[in-house]
């Protein structure tokens, strides 16, 4: 069935520096690949997308990109900052009504 | 800016027992997901609804499981007889289309 890896699971980074977090999916029919961003206690949010037919997005320090050739998607934060710390989800769009989460990256920035 | 809303925040209840959770969409959105997160793991879709019925579920959304949209505002979901591998976290979502979907801060509930 369809599936969505996420790595890494941990991850801790000093302020300032950039983090990075890959995702793959096995469904080559997935077109739209969201990123969600969940504090404790509260819902996932919704924090830069991409689709399929581009290959990079950027918004202020952070940044998708996608080779859909090896089903690969990341998220880039640069100029990590204490409020960036928490759990990272990515997501993929499978069709029909579906989206598949990741399991999630716990992203601490240490101040 | 319009948040999706969820009621309520917490539950507790005995296995067997009959839950409703309710949510409020986002006023001008049309499709409507309910997901949910066991404690430390990841978001599983349960079940999307759109046009006034299910237009799709997954292995998880059994007999159990019913969803409404009783009026113009709420949508609903509804677990007739707990378990207690139901206790999870719930969250409901909204959207436009069928792809960005805006989340709920997401029900609490507790089987015991």
């Amino acid at each position: 069935g369809e599936n969505v890896e996420q790595h890494p699971s941990t991850l801790s980074v000093q302020e300032g520096d950039s983090a990075v977090i890959k995702c793959t999916y096995s469904d080559s029919a997935s077109n739209y690949f969201p990123w969600y961003k969940q504090e404790l206690g509260k819902g996932p949010q919704l924090i830069i997308d991409i689709r399929s037919n581009v290959g990079e997005k950027k918004d202020q320090r952070i940044a998708v990109t996608l080779n859909k050739t090896a089903k690969h998607f990341s998220l880039h934060i640069t100029e990590t900052q204490p409020e960036d710390s928490a759990v990272y989800f990515c997501a993929a769009f499978t069709g029909g009504f579906k989206t598949i989460f990741g399991a999630g990256t716990r992203l601490f920035v240490k101040a | 800016e319009p948040e999706v809303t969820q009621t309520p925040s917490h539950q507790v209840t005995q296995m067997g027992q009959e839950v409703i959770l309710r949510c409020v969409p986002i006023s001008n959105h049309l499709y409507f997901y309910w997901y949910r997160q066991i404690l430390g793991q990841k978001v599983e879709f349960l079940v999307s609804f759109y046009n006034n019925e299910i237009s799709e579920k997954s292995e998880i959304f059994d007999d159990q499981f019913s969803v409404e949209r009783p009026d113009g505002s709420n949508f609903t979901l509804k677990i007739r007889s707990t378990k207690l591998e139901d206790s999870a976290m719930y969250f409901c979502a909204s959207g436009t289309g069928q792809e960005t979907q805006y989340f709920g801060p997401g029900t609490r509930l507790l089987v015991l």
